[in-house]
């Protein structure tokens, strides 16, 4: 079974541009996680989802930042307008049922985003 | 909220050596308690867990240790091997989904 999906792999782009990191969960799992992670700040919880509906926000950091998930296999981060201080790398991460494994995250390869 | 810390933030050891990380929380709701393993360029990946009714946990090389009185978990990996260099965290689940994530500790095993 393919893990979770992210795209774009890299980013670069421009102060003031509108960037769309995309996650693919695992399929049958009904919890979805963005993640960022920087040198300064380790691993943050920005938001998550559980049966497509958002649970917690509370840690997007700016109205800049903007989260979805119109189904169970997809979800994007958008960041409008970035800035380079949102460098960093973007996890996506899903985790499973209730159950034995309910509380098992597993995560995506990442996005590494640069603002210029 | 939850607060993880952990130590030490970077690790040396010799091949075959074991390494041993440790880790304390604050909140004393929290029950769930995993370890991921990053490597250079990849997400992190789940290497073992522990739940709040359980005191140790091995798999292989590794294993986790829980004592909820005192609030600490640790890792340790026996007989070091150079694929073991990574960068590992712990994390803490205070209620239902959301992790706690240490600063991570970088491990280095010298062949």
């Amino acid at each position: 079974d393919a893990g979770v999906i992210q795209s774009p792999r890299h980013e670069v782009t421009e102060m003031g541009q509108e960037v769309t990191l995309r996650c693919k969960p695992i399929s049958g799992h009904n919890s979805l996680f963005w993640y960022r992670q920087t040198m300064m700040r380790g691993l943050e919880l920005l938001i998550y989802f559980n049966n497509n509906v958002p649970i917690d926000d509370s840690g997007m950091p700016e109205d800049r930042f903007s989260a979805k998930m119109p189904n169970a296999s997809f979800s994007t981060l958008k960041i409008q307008p970035s800035e380079p201080r949102d460098s960093a790398v973007y996890f996506c991460a899903s985790s499973g049922l209730a159950g034995v494994n309910f509380y098992e995250q597993y995560f995506g390869p990442g996005t590494r985003l640069t603002v210029t | 909220g939850e607060n993880v810390e952990q130590h030490p933030s970077t690790l040396s050891v010799q091949e075959g050596d074991s390494a041993v990380i440790k880790c304390t929380y604050s909140d004393s709701a929290s029950n769930y308690f995993p370890w991921y393993k990053q490597e250079l360029g990849k997400g992190p990946q789940l290497i073992i867990d522990i739940r709040s009714n359980v005191g140790e946990k091995k798999d292989q090389r590794i294993a986790v240790t829980l004592n909820k009185t005192a609030k600490h978990f640790s890792l340790h990996i026996t007989e070091t091997q150079p694929e073991d260099s990574a960068v590992y965290f712990c994390a803490a689940s205070p209620r239902w989904a959301k992790l706690q994530f240490g600063a991570g500790t970088q491990v280095v095993v010298t062949p």
